[in-house]
């Protein structure tokens, strides 16, 4: 199966600042990757995706990179705002339509 | 906004009692999964549908663990006799038709405590 794995497990960054999230992962036939932000209480919302073909991917204040090569892909949220605090969370597809997770990434932004 | 419903939200119960989670995906959608997140193992895929047909459950434990999709607008996970251990939350997810690599969209769970 496919091997997640997501770093750091928590974060806390000041209000306005930049937020990195880092995944790797073992499955070099895995071609897409979603990103996950889950509040208390609620399920995982999608905030994004990026599928191989493309290296880079921007939504606002969100982006995600892609390095095939390596194996990895990162999430960068820029100015973080207090509505960002949440646990986000990794994937990855690797058969047919199953997704591999991470372990998720709690991050507060202190105002 | 479609949304993912699942009923009912939260369920506390006594070891040995049937469980019954149900799940409306999002209307157009074919391809229904169930996952189960805990604290220990994360996200945790046990099964999924496409068309209504179950294409894998190889997630879920056989012996007590039961899902179907009587129709296209209801995914139920059935959970006979119940163990403590199966405290967790529940997520039902529903993804459109088209290739694998399309997004899957989470309800808000159900809360499942086993006693």
């Amino acid at each position: 199966g496919e091997n997640v794995e997501q770093h750091p497990s928590t974060l806390s960054v000041q209000e306005g600042d930049s937020a990195v999230i880092k995944c790797t992962y073992s499955d070099s036939a895995s071609n897409y990757f979603p990103w996950y932000k889950q509040e208390l209480g609620k399920g995982p919302q999608l905030i994004i995706d990026i599928r191989s073909n493309v290296g880079e991917k921007k939504d606002q204040r969100i982006a995600v990179t892609l390095n095939k090569t390596a194996k990895h892909f990162s999430l960068h949220i820029t100015e973080t705002q207090p509505e960002d605090s949440a646990v986000y969370f990794c994937a990855a597809r690797w058969s047919d339509y199953k997704l591999s997770f991470g372990a998720g990434t709690t991050v507060t932004v202190r105002a | 906004d479609a949304r993912v419903t699942q009923t009912p939200r939260h369920k506390v119960t006594e070891m040995g009692q049937e469980v019954t989670m149900r799940c409306q995906p999002i209307l157009g959608h074919n391809t229904v999964f169930w996952y189960r997140q805990t604290m220990m193992q994360g996200l945790e895929l046990l099964a999924y549908f496409r068309n209504r047909a179950p294409l894998d459950d190889s997630g879920m434990p056989k012996d007590r663990f039961s899902a179907e999709m009587p129709d296209a607008t209801l995914a139920t996970l059935k959970i006979q006799p119940s163990e403590p251990r199966d405290s967790a939350v529940y997520f039902c997810a529903s993804g459109p038709s088209g290739p694998s690599n399309q997004p899957q969209h989470f309800g808000d769970g159900t809360r499942l405590s086993i006693l």
